[in-house]
């Protein structure tokens, strides 16, 4: 079935450094492809997102490009700051229907 | 301003007791959703309601009824609460159709039993 795989975490990082959080997929059609982020004690956000292939999501720093060729949609972001601890979940949906989400990425940024 | 709300935030209770959750979504949208986040942060999904009709229950058990008095509102029954429903419960709404399938998220309830 369609699913979305993403790295286990936690993940630790210091301030400013690179943030890479991997997302493959598996889809029967061509699938939307989303990444949202939970805040602690939040509901999930819509990070970004990305529609077709080669499509790329940007918003606050973070990026992730749509590959079909690898089924990936992995985000990233060049300089992290403290405020960006958070779970990071990716997802997709197929036609416009329900999404199927990751399992989840805890990010820690230290000073 | 509020896009999508749950009452309570939160909810301590006892084993054995008989519980609701509410949502109210204020977007127009005509598709709710339930989900359960346990403490690894994995989110199931256990109910979709499009139009007022029941689409999905993801092999939930039936303690938990879901009800939508209309397109705006979907609340959440839960019977006879275990240890095990101990959780975080979202709610979620979303507009069928349109080409967006962008689901927005409430704040969610964090459940206790005790």
């Amino acid at each position: 079935g369609d699913s979305v795989t993403q790295m286990e975490g936690p993940v630790t990082l210091s301030e400013e450094a690179f943030l890479t959080i991997n997302c493959t997929y598996t889809a029967t059609g061509y699938p939307s492809l989303f990444w949202y982020v939970q805040y602690p004690g939040e509901g999930l956000q819509l990070l970004l997102k990305a529609t077709k292939a080669d499509d790329k999501g940007s918003n606050k720093g973070f990026e992730a490009t749509y590959r079909k060729e690898t089924t990936s949609f992995h985000l990233e972001k060049g300089s992290v700051q403290v405020s960006d601890s958070a779970v990071y979940f990716c997802a997709l949906s197929i036609n416009n229907n329900d999404m199927r989400f990751g399992a989840g990425t805890r990010l820690t940024v230290k000073p | 301003d509020t896009a999508v709300s749950q009452t309570p935030k939160y909810l301590v209770t006892q084993m054995g007791n008989d519980k609701s959750i509410k949502c109210e979504q204020n977007l127009g949208h005509d598709t709710m959703y339930w989900y359960k986040q346990d403490s690894k942060k994995f989110l199931k999904i256990m109910f979709s309601y499009n139009n007022k009709e029941l689409i999905i229950n993801e092999t939930v058990p039936n303690r938990f009824s879901p009800k939508s008095p209309d397109k705006a509102h979907l609340n959440l029954h839960i019977n006879s609460l275990e240890l095990g429903d101990s959780a975080v419960y979202f709610c979620a709404s979303r507009v069928t159709g349109g080409g967006e399938a962008e689901q927005f998220f409430g704040p969610g309830t964090r459940l206790t039993v005790l």
